[in-house]
């Protein structure tokens, strides 16, 4: 079936260093494709969406970009923050107006 | 993006016990879903709640052990029955953002603890 697969975590990063979270994704057609952001003891937030092929997402230095080819969505960001500490998590649209999620990788910022 | 509230935000309750889990929207949603979110793991459907209609389960979840009110278009209430420790676990309401790209947005989710 339709499924979502990211790479595991912990990924620990420096302050400042570039981060990239790999996600491919199974499918049929052309879903719309999620990332998903959850700082401790929250809840989930919409970070970026992609919705077609080529299209990139972006938003708080984060982008990530749909690639048809590879089906993949890979979240980058040039210089993580300490704030940026939290779990990610990769969703794409699984028909019915339901999501399907990743495993979530965690992200470690140190100073 | 719609404003979500969940009540409780945490709660520690006994097994054998029910708890009911409120969820409030801002504004009208057609489609409301509740997932959980085991610890340390990812978060899996429970089901979709539409208002006017009965909740759809996903594979696994029954309606005796999880049920689910609907009962207008901004407001949802999950229940989980009969609690075991195996339910501890974060449960989250998100509600459609409508549209064609099946977004959803979350609320801040509430932290049951069964001992």
């Amino acid at each position: 079936g339709d499924s979502v697969t990211q790479m595991e975590g912990p990924v620990t990063l420096s302050e400042e260093a570039f981060l990239t979270i790999n996600c491919t994704y199974t499918a049929t057609g052309y879903p719309s494709l999620f990332w998903y952001v959850q700082y401790p003891g929250e809840g989930l937030q919409l970070l970026l969406k992609a919705t077609k092929a080529d299209d990139k997402g972006s938003n708080k230095g984060f982008e990530a970009t749909y690639r048809k080819e590879t089906t993949s969505v890979h979240l980058e960001k040039g210089s993580v923050q300490v704030s940026d500490s939290a779990v990610y998590f990769c969703a794409r649209g699984g028909g019915g107006d339901k999501l399907i999620f990743g495993t979530g990788t965690r992200l470690q910022v140190f100073p | 993006s719609a404003v979500i509230s969940q009540k409780p935000s945490r709660d520690i309750c006994q097994r054998g016990t029910s708890l009911t889990i409120q969820c409030q929207v801002d504004s009208q949603v057609t489609m409301m879903f509740w997932y959980r979110q085991q610890p340390g793991q990812s978060l899996t459907l429970i089901a979709t709640a539409n208002q006017g209609s009965e909740a759809t389960y996903e594979s696994g979840f029954v309606i005796d052990k999880f049920p689910i009110s609907r009962p207008n278009l901004t407001f949802s209430t999950l229940t989980v029955s009969n609690m075991s420790p195996e339910d501890s676990s974060i449960y989250l309401c998100s509600v459609g953002a409508g549209g064609a790209t099946y977004e959803q947005y979350f609320g801040p989710g509430t932290r049951l603890t069964v001992t």
